[in-house]
């Protein structure tokens, strides 16, 4: 069974902080696909990033980083100096290889608000 | 602008009544999605189709029914057998197979809340 656990349900910070939001996961599959969308108030899901089973390399994107753990099954997400426009449900998802449906698995979402 | 979109944005039900939310993208993907959100249980799929006049069942799909006759459209009907609608509904859509970089990327809509009565 594939499954996603974000045990973070809320985390409040103020602006300037780092944040750190764990992902953990469980599949049998070895090839699978592991995601983060951004929730924003409005509603709509905006991807930041997609990271390949056999890509293990963490990733930077501005004050975004990434850090892919296969080990430990985990793929944590770290928001530097944090801002309020940070604020916003992330989601961590996982698609298995195998099934090459689209098909997400995800988390039950951390809910970051970022005070100022 | 390509893009999804989903109407309504809001929508009220009374007990009993069936009700169709619309899903519409002119990003030229052959595959869609729809995926219910409950507080606090993250998004679960409800239908997903691959390609036109085709479609599964998800993992929620009881109390639901879609079609897929255009390529562009992917309408969700909740029927009254579902026994708590009350929810935000989103639907997404993709490329079908896999990219250089793996999996191709979800692209969602803005969602429509349904509120029953």
């Amino acid at each position: 069974a594939q499954k996603v656990t974000q045990a973070q349900t809320e985390i409040s910070v103020v602006e300037k902080e780092d944040v750190t939001l764990d992902c953990v996961y469980e599949t049998r599959d070895t090839t699978y696909y592991l995601f983060w969308y951004k929730q924003p108030p409005s509603g709509e899901l905006v991807f930041l990033i997609r990271r390949n089973s056999f890509d293990e390399q963490n990733e930077i994107s501005g004050r975004y980083s990434w850090n892919f753990q296969k080990s430990t099954s985990s793929f944590n997400f770290t928001i530097t100096a944090s801002q309020v426009v940070d604020s916003a449900v992330y989601f961590c998802a996982l698609e298995g290889g195998s099934s090459n449906t689209g098909k997400l698995i995800f988390g039950q979402g951390t809910t970051l608000q970022v005070k100022p | 602008d390509g893009g999804i979109t989903q109407s309504p944005k809001y929508l009220f039900r009374k007990e009993g009544q069936n009700v169709t939310l619309s899903c519409e993208q002119n990003l030229n993907h052959d595959a869609m999605y729809w995926y219910r959100q409950d507080p606090g249980q993250g998004l679960r799929l409800i239908y997903y189709s691959q390609i036109v006049n085709d479609f599964q069942k998800g993992d929620i799909a009881e109390g639901y029914s879609v079609s897929r006759e255009k390529k562009e459209s992917f309408p969700l009907t909740v029927t009254s057998a579902q026994k708590n609608p009350t929810a935000f509904y989103l639907c997404a859509s993709r490329i079908s197979g896999t990219s250089s970089s793996g999996a191709n990327v979800l692209t969602f809509g803005a969602g429509s809340r349904l509120t029953v009565l």
